[in-house]
């Protein structure tokens, strides 16, 4: 079946640096790659959607210039949080959409990406 | 209101029980759903989608009904195994998933 991978799946860093998230479609081409953020015990939030070739869509809420998203290829979205704080300490998860895609169709997911913030 | 309202549970069973879960949605428009499960400090990975006329996949079974915008999941012998947490997804007519908060099931020996 489809699979997502996500890099790193574990990070620590110090408050004020940035860390970038890389998230791959390995078997398809990802039209849309969407990224979650699921704090302990509640749901995943979804944060934004990737488009290949254009601007990603962010949620009422989320920070366009904290929260960087490049889709530059059908198989890769990288996520970039810049000047980490320790509120963005989280797990977050991407997941795709194949081409064609229909909306009936579940997502794939990443394997997570567990960021602490120190 | 939430998008997606779960019981969080803990529903705490024995081996062999069976267990239903339940959950509501409030955007009528929604178009597909979906029973995710999520162990601890994993990713989400699917379980089964829902369909209207209800569907089983093994001791798994779940129903939908469009008219009071409630799903279902039923589970029979659970397993040890079976401990997660379960999450109630929706597709509210884009492709993005919008997630219930799951309900947390515990299978005891």
């Amino acid at each position: 079946g489809a699979v997502v991978s996500q890099h790193p799946s574990r990070v620590i860093c110090k408050s004020g640096t940035s860390v970038k998230i890389e998230c791959r479609s390995l078997d398809f081409q990802a039209t849309t790659m969407f990224w979650y953020r699921q704090f302990p015990k509640q749901s995943l939030m979804l944060m934004a959607t990737s488009n290949e070739g254009s601007k990603a869509t962010y949620e009422q809420g989320v920070e366009k210039d904290k929260f960087l998203i490049n889709h530059a290829s059908l198989t890769l979205s990288t996520l970039t949080v810049t000047s980490a704080h320790p509120e963005d300490s989280s797990f977050y998860i991407c997941s795709a959409s194949g081409t064609g895609g229909r909306l009936d169709s579940p997502l794939h997911f990443g394997n997570g990406t567990r960021l602490t913030v120190t | 209101r939430k998008e997606v309202e779960q019981d969080p549970g803990p529903f705490n069973v024995p081996e062999g029980a069976t267990v239903a879960f339940n959950c509501t949605y409030s955007n009528s428009a929604s178009q597909s759903f979906f029973w995710y499960r999520q162990d601890c400090r994993k990713e989400p990975k699917l379980l089964m989608s829902v369909y209207s006329s209800g569907n089983e996949d093994g001791r798994f079974t779940a129903q939908l009904n469009r008219a009071s915008q409630y799903i279902s999941l039923l589970i029979r012998d659970s397993k040890l195994s079976d401990s997660a947490t379960y999450l109630c997804v929706v597709n509210p007519g884009r492709r993005a998933l919008t997630f219930g908060s799951g309900t947390r099931l515990q299978v005891q020996p």
